[in-house]
């Protein structure tokens, strides 16, 4: 079955700094993987998608991951973080070639310093 | 940009008693979810719906549980007689198609509280 595990918790950077968020996940086959982002009072929304075309792929606000089958990994980066990227963020798997039903990792809430 | 919208943002309720959680999905969107976080624990799947069918429900969705699309616009989650363990933020999504590869547009939540 499939199972996603996000590394960190929480994690704190410093404005203008790199992020990463871990994400790896345990699947027979390439799945479909996301990760959505979650401002507070906010809705979960989707920051990118990795569909089995171009393992870099590129989301919103300066956002990208990259899927790499070997190491069964989709990290989240970006070079630098903004105020505004304090958020809990969610890495989410779908079932090998079926749709509905999504697994969330735990979530990890960036923390941002000025 | 079209959303989905959740009513209310957050319910208290007593023990036992029925609840309904409402739900406003984008419009054009035929498939229809329900996901609920309790604190501290991981999003989790409760049931997916689809032409006025559950299509999928998860071990969590036992007989307290219904939901409905009572008119073209609304989806609702009802729980029937409350338990202090359904205290929890409770999600609504929606997509336009059910593979793998359809995003599914998640609503705010509305975090219940059961006394």
């Amino acid at each position: 079955a499939q199972s996603v595990t996000q590394l960190d918790s929480h994690v704190s950077v410093s404005e203008g700094t790199p992020v990463l968020l871990r994400c790896n996940y345990s699947s027979s086959y390439s799945p479909s993987l996301f990760w959505y982002v979650q401002h507070p009072n906010k809705g979960l929304q989707l920051l990118l998608k990795y569909t089995s075309a171009a393992t870099l792929v590129k989301g919103i606000n300066g956002f990208e991951a990259e899927f790499k089958k070997s190491e069964t990994s989709f990290h989240l980066t970006k070079p630098s973080a903004h105020m505004s990227d304090a958020a809990e963020y969610f890495c989410v798997v779908t079932r090998y070639n079926q749709g509905g039903k999504l697994i969330f990792g735990q979530g990890t809430e960036l923390s941002v310093k000025p | 940009e079209p959303e989905v919208t959740q009513t209310p943002s957050h319910q208290v309720t007593q023990m036992g008693q029925e609840v309904i959680l409402r739900c406003v999905p984008i419009s054009n969107h035929l498939y229809f979810y329900w996901y609920r976080q309790i604190l501290g624990q991981k999003v989790e799947f409760l049931v997916s719906f689809y032409n006025n069918e559950i299509s999928e429900k998860s071990e969590i969705f036992d007989d307290q549980f219904s939901v409905e699309r009572p008119d073209g616009s609304n989806f609702t989650l009802k729980i029937r007689s409350t338990k202090l363990e359904d205290s929890a933020m409770y999600f609504c999504a929606s997509s336009d198609g059910d593979s793998r590869t359809d995003t599914q547009y998640f609503g705010p939540g509305t975090r219940l509280t059961v006394l």
